[in-house]
């Protein structure tokens, strides 16, 4: 079956270091999305992509970065880590109007 | 630019009483609208989407939600709640003839308990 995995499920960084959250699906979906989860503010959109070599900022995009080289993959790295990224990140994938969740990265950082 | 607003971040309801989760839009166009389902620890599932097609919509585990134009407003309903109900709910909302149909815009949720 097809699916969308994210990998570290569990990240602990310190304040400062450049960390990468992997974001995998095989649907073979052309949108990309990555999101984070912080109480009180549900999911914030930070960037996305509409295709291969296709990157865009989102509403929370400062600090984040994206790169897509191919259809399955999005990566999110934050440059500098920030105790304010401490938060929940989920990466979605759609081709039409329905995103698709996967299980999310809990992202602590000290 | 759209948004939605979910009255209520925390609901609480009986097993077997009915449940209503309140979810309001605002659109300058007609748009799509959508139910996500958040269980602890888990990514987010779509229970139902509004997509101009029936006013109301019919989703997974017996929730459905009714697309009210003049009221703005798609609430999510369930006559009957169960146990396993208990988890985040989410609506979403895009715009479906902008550039950016395809992304979403996220209410804040509502945690749903279900008491014995």
């Amino acid at each position: 079956d097809a699916e969308i995995t994210q990998s570290p499920r569990h990240k602990i960084t310190e304040t400062g270091r450049q960390v990468t959250l992997a974001c995998h699906q095989t649907w073979n979906h052309n949108n990309m999305f990555w999101y984070r989860q912080d109480l009180g503010h549900g999911l914030r959109l930070i960037h996305y992509s509409y295709g291969v070599q296709d990157t865009n900022k989102g509403e929370v995009s400062d600090g984040y970065s994206v790169s897509r080289s191919n259809t399955e993959d999005l990566p999110l790295t934050l440059e500098s880590a920030a105790s304010s990224q401490t938060s929940v990140y989920f990466c979605a994938s759609s081709e039409g109007n329905t995103q698709y969740f996967g299980p999310g990265t809990r992202l602590t950082v000290l | 630019a759209q948004s939605v607003t979910q009255l209520g971040s925390h609901v609480s309801v009986s097993e077997g009483a009915l449940v209503l989760l309140r979810c309001n839009y605002s659109s300058s166009v007609p748009p799509y609208l959508f139910w996500y389902v958040q269980y602890p620890n888990q990514g987010l599932q779509l229970l139902l989407k509004y997509t101009s097609a029936a006013t109301l919509v019919k989703g997974i585990n017996g929730f459905e939600a009714e697309f009210k134009k003049s009221e703005t407003s798609f609430h999510l309903t369930k006559p009957s709640a169960h146990m396993s109900d208990a988890a985040e709910y989410f609506c979403a909302v895009s715009d479906p003839l902008s550039g950016s149909a395809r992304q979403l815009t996220f209410g804040s949720g509502t945690q749903l308990t279900v008491l014995p």
